[in-house]
């Protein structure tokens, strides 16, 4: 019973060159929620998707971030332009529905740096 | 003042010994309260989740939620070498949405053998 699947587990980028998490939510569920860890920092929320949908975007970047989740395959979260301070560990969490009684189960995470 | 206060350590304790970590918050709107156990280049994984205020015990495990004081704490009975994790409290409030948490920024705890 595999758990939330992430890819890359660590991307290097230089930059300007754009950088492309995926995520495959555990069997089953059909929410995504993206969150950001900095060093030193809590996570804190992104964006929160169903299939096709983006329902609450509001801890995304206004600028350079955005993110899908298709009908078919894994959700991306995409950054283009990235710069140093984009360099973090980004988790992606899924659960069977967006209410109270579904805690949210998190991947390993990409690591994301920046040189 | 941040939303939800939490000792970064690190703490380092005895094995077999009863741990003790907790946080403080300032949003009273918060209902639905988690601890969640991160191993160094892992995922957070969940381990306890309550709702308002008590107790709630789950093997080696007991949170606890006191809204009055704005206070939680997880117990951990007969500490394990594998219990050496950063451990993180999160909380979200009511109406329904579970999805945005609001985290402690982790406290590092060591098991001394």
């Amino acid at each position: 019973n595999a758990g939330v699947m992430q890819n890359p587990r660590h991307l290097v980028r230089r930059r300007g060159q754009e950088a492309r998490l995926r995520c495959s939510p555990m069997k089953g569920h059909s929410h995504v929620y993206w969150y950001r860890q900095l060093p030193e920092e809590g996570l804190k929320f992104m964006v929160y998707l169903q299939k096709e949908n983006i329902i609450d975007e509001s801890g995304m970047p206004k600028e350079r971030f955005s993110a899908e989740f298709p009908k078919e395959g894994p959700s991306i979260l995409r950054i283009q332009q990235v710069v140093r301070g984009d360099s973090a560990a980004y988790f992606c969490a899924s659960s069977p529905a967006g209410n109270r009684d579904s805690p949210l189960h998190f991947g390993n995470g990409t690591r994301l740096t920046v040189t | 003042q941040k939303e939800v206060e939490q000792d970064p350590g690190p703490l380092s304790v005895p094995e077999g010994a009863i741990v003790s970590l907790n946080c403080t918050y300032s949003n009273s709107a918060f209902q639905y309260f988690m601890w969640y156990r991160q191993y160094s280049r892992k995922g957070p994984e969940l381990l306890m989740y309550t709702y308002s205020s008590g107790n709630k015990e789950d093997g080696r495990f007991t949170a606890q939620v006191d809204k009055s004081s704005k206070y939680i704490s997880l117990f951990i009975r007969d500490s394990q070498p594998s219990d050496s994790a950063t451990y993180l409290c999160a909380m979200t409030g009511s109406g329904g949405s579970n999805y945005k948490l609001t985290f402690g920024k982790g406290t590092l705890l060591t098991m001394n053998p």
